[in-house]
């Protein structure tokens, strides 16, 4: 099994630019988050999908858009990129957001914004 | 603003010894606690779990947790060098549903 994985693992952007970081799971997990690591600033959750079909807003959702395609697969899409989001960003899975279900990350996207 | 907080470090301890990390949160309802390692430019990579009060121990790793307190600790017997990472405390909080808290992470460096 593979886990969770994601791509691009690196990537450079201009201020304005789009993309999306794609994440997918083959653990046959529920849940599914993406968090973005900065220095000094530890993990934050930007949006999660506690099931297929459903997605929420984290602690810093603004400028990110999410779409949980399947089971498997969620993305992140940065519509207009800008110097602020340039950080490290994690995709992570868990079988549930609730119990005591643990949440297993994947090997991230180290992106910087120019 | 439910918080976790853990020292920065960098904690230092010699090879052998054992190394105490440290984490205490705010939330008092929280009943899942975790611990991740993470090495330098890598993922969190989870090593423990507990969620009830007292001591439980994997190997080298030995998670404690005093939910009176709200206080939860790694011990590592026996550091090794290649534990040297930073170890992130995570928390599981309530905010509208279930989602992990985590704290800034402290810094071990394991000297041979």
């Amino acid at each position: 099994n593979a886990g969770v994985t994601q791509t691009p693992k690196f990537q450079v952007l201009k201020t304005g630019q789009s993309m999306t970081l794609q994440c997918a799971q083959d653990m046959n997990h529920n849940s599914m988050y993406w968090y973005r690591q900065d220095p000094g600033m530890g993990l934050r959750l930007i949006y999660y999908s506690a099931s297929e079909g459903t997605t929420d807003k984290g602690e810093v959702p603004n400028g990110y858009n999410v779409s949980r395609l399947n089971k498997r697969e969620f993305s992140l899409r940065l519509e207009s990129a800008a110097p602020s989001q340039t950080s490290v960003y994690f995709c992570a899975s868990s079988e549930s957001t609730g119990g005591h279900y643990e949440q297993y990350f994947g090997p991230g996207t180290r992106l910087t914004v120019t | 603003q439910k918080e976790v907080e853990q020292n920065s470090g960098p904690l230092s301890v010699p090879e052998g010894a054992i190394a105490s990390l440290n984490c205490t949160y705010s939330d008092r309802v929280s009943q899942s606690f975790f611990w991740y390692r993470q090495y330098s430019g890598k993922s969190p990579e989870l090593i423990m779990s507990i969620y009830s009060n007292g001591d439980k121990e994997d190997g080298r790793f030995t998670a404690q947790l005093n939910k009176a307190s709200q206080y939860v600790s790694l011990l590592i017997r026996d550091s090794q060098p290649s534990d040297s990472a930073t170890y992130l405390c995570a928390v599981k909080t309530w905010a509208g549903s279930y989602q992990l808290t985590f704290g800034k992470g402290t810094k071990l460096s394991v000297i041979p």
